[in-house]
């Protein structure tokens, strides 16, 4: 069964970047369609999705976060990362990584526990 | 992008009885080369990840209890919960994963009464 393993500073300083990395065992991440995503919910309030990442290196992106979040694949290390540059208050949020639940279009069916990131001034 | 509006956003029912929550999208989540509706259906606890319940609109995710059923299709679906039981307790989320843009519901708060 795949595992995720969220991993990061929890505390970026406003305008900074905010980068988190998600470790992937149990599995290969380069084996297999599926697709690697990035999930957040600020404290209290429910979930945005960020974006995603195939094997091939396509992504897809939140539009309200296009323009600040990369998301990569380093398959040497079966992880996948977030960056998020120039973090204000309201991305102070609990960041989840997850994969698909099944091959090609499929619902995020795998879940890290999710690492709280605060963004301080 | 493909809006998602739950209701409603909080529900108290009791013990053994039936529970139901709705979600309706901004635009069709039905794919039909696949004759498949691009919805899923997750239950949150408290300080947990939330959990996949319910893909494909009405198809349970391996290990979810028969209580839990999903309907709907196009616009309009529903998360049902026919005996509630007490760890049932949780917030749920529907999601939409037919646009490349994937968003979730915004939430429903499930207490028991």
């Amino acid at each position: 069964q795949v595992q995720l393993q969220e991993s990061g500073p929890g505390l970026v300083r406003s305008s900074q970047t905010l980068s988190l990395t998600c470790t992937v065992s149990g599995g290969s991440i380069s084996s297999g369609d599926y697709y690697w995503s990035w999930i957040r919910q600020p404290p209290g309030k429910g979930l945005e999705w960020i974006g995603r990442i195939y094997n091939s290196g396509t992504t897809y992106y939140n539009a309200s976060l296009e323009s600040r979040a990369t998301i990569s694949v380093d398959t040497s290390k079966n992880q996948f990362s977030l960056r998020l540059r120039f973090v204000t208050a309201a991305d102070t949020a609990v960041y989840y990584c997850a994969r698909a639940r099944g091959h090609g279009y499929s619902p995020p069916g795998f879940w890290g526990q999710g690492t709280l990131v605060t963004v301080s001034s | 992008d493909i809006v998602m509006t739950q209701s409603p956003d909080s529900l108290a029912v009791s013990l053994g009885e039936r529970a139901t929550i709705n979600c309706k999208s901004s635009h069709s989540v039905f794919y039909s080369p696949d004759n498949k509706n691009f919805l899923s259906w997750y239950q949150q606890k408290p300080g947990q990840p939330p959990m996949l319940l319910i893909y494909w609109a009405s198809t349970r995710e391996s290990g979810v209890p028969d209580r839990f059923s999903g309907s709907g299709s196009g616009t309009d679906f529903t998360l049902t919960i026919s005996s509630l039981q007490a760890e049932d307790a949780a917030v749920y989320y529907c999601q939409q994963y037919y646009s490349t843009v994937f968003s979730f519901g915004q939430g429903t708060k499930l207490e028991i009464k």
